[in-house]
C-alpha cells in the first residue's frame, strides 16, 4: 500500500539551484496537489492538477512551475531556489470531487524538507 | 479573503486529561469542514463535517460543527501520549477546484 509517494525526503540547495520534486500515486486519482507548509502557515497550495496533461495555479505559485505527463505523477520543479522556499513540500491526491455524491478526503505523502542557502 | 484559525496555537496537557481545541472560518461557498491529524509526517484525515450540530465521533475524538457562528470544536477525551501531534483544521469552498483552505494548526503534546 505505497499511496502516495514523494522523493526527495530531504533536499539542501544553494541560492539559484534547480531541482525537481517528483510525487507519485497508486490509487488512480485524478486530481493532485502541491502544498508547502510553514511554522504558523498551515497548508498553502501551490499548484495543482485536475487530470493528466492539465495544471492551474494555486495560492502561492510564484517561482515554481509543474507537470502532470502521467496520471500517477505530479512533477514540482524550482527553477532558480531563493531562501524564502525554504519549506516542508507535501504532495496531495483525491478523487474527482465535482460529482455529486462522490468525495474522498486529500491523501498526503510524507513530505520533502528543503532547504534553501 | 478566506481564512481559517484555530486556538489555540499549542497545548501541554496531562495524560488522561480532556482537551477541547477551536476552529473559526470565513470563507466564500463553504461546502464541508475538514479535521486531520499530523503526526511528524503526512495528515491523516480525521473528520468530514457539513451540517450544523451533527457530532461526529470516532474513538476518544469527537468533533462538531456550527454552521451559524462558522466555528468548529474537536474534543479528545481521556487523552494518551499517542495523540501528540498536530491538529489541522480546514475548510472546503465550492469553486472551480474545490479548494481547501488550511488553519495553522493546534500543537498538542500529551506528557505521561
Amino acid at each position: 500500500n505505497a499511496g502516495v509517494t514523494q522523493t526527495p525526503k530531504f533536499r539542501v540547495l544553494k541560492t539559484g539551484q534547480s531541482m525537481t520534486l517528483l510525487c507519485a500515486q497508486d490509487m488512480n486519482h485524478e486530481y493532485m496537489y502541491w502544498y508547502r507548509q510553514d511554522p504558523g502557515m498551515g497548508l498553502r497550495l501551490i499548484h495543482y492538477s485536475v487530470g493528466e496533461g492539465t495544471t492551474a495555479k494555486g495560492e502561492v505559485p510564484d517561482g515554481y512551475n509543474v507537470s502532470r505527463l502521467k496520471k500517477q505523477n505530479f512533477l514540482l520543479g524550482l527553477e532558480s531556489a531563493a531562501p524564502s522556499q525554504t519549506s516542508v513540500y507535501f504532495c496531495a491526491s483525491s478523487l474527482f470531487r465535482d460529482r455529486v455524491g462522490i468525495w474522498s478526503p486529500l491523501h498526503f505523502g510524507n513530505g520533502t524538507r528543503l532547504t534553501v542557502t | 479573503e478566506d481564512k481559517v484559525v484555530q486556538s489555540p496555537l499549542s497545548l501541554v496537557v496531562h495524560e488522561g486529561d480532556t482537551v477541547t481545541l477551536n476552529c473559526s472560518y470565513e470563507v466564500t461557498n463553504f461546502r464541508s469542514l475538514l479535521w486531520y491529524k499530523q503526526e511528524k509526517k503526512a495528515p491523516t484525515f480525521l473528520f468530514m463535517l457539513t451540517s450544523s450540530g451533527i457530532e461526529k465521533k470516532s474513538g476518544r475524538l469527537s468533533s462538531i460543527l456550527d454552521k451559524k457562528e462558522l466555528f468548529s470544536i474537536l474534543n479528545i477525551t481521556a487523552t494518551q501520549t499517542g495523540d501528540s501531534a498536530v491538529y489541522l483544521c480546514a475548510v472546503e469552498a465550492r469553486t472551480s477546484y474545490d479548494k481547501v483552505i488550511f488553519g495553522p494548526g493546534t500543537s498538542l503534546s500529551v506528557i505521561p
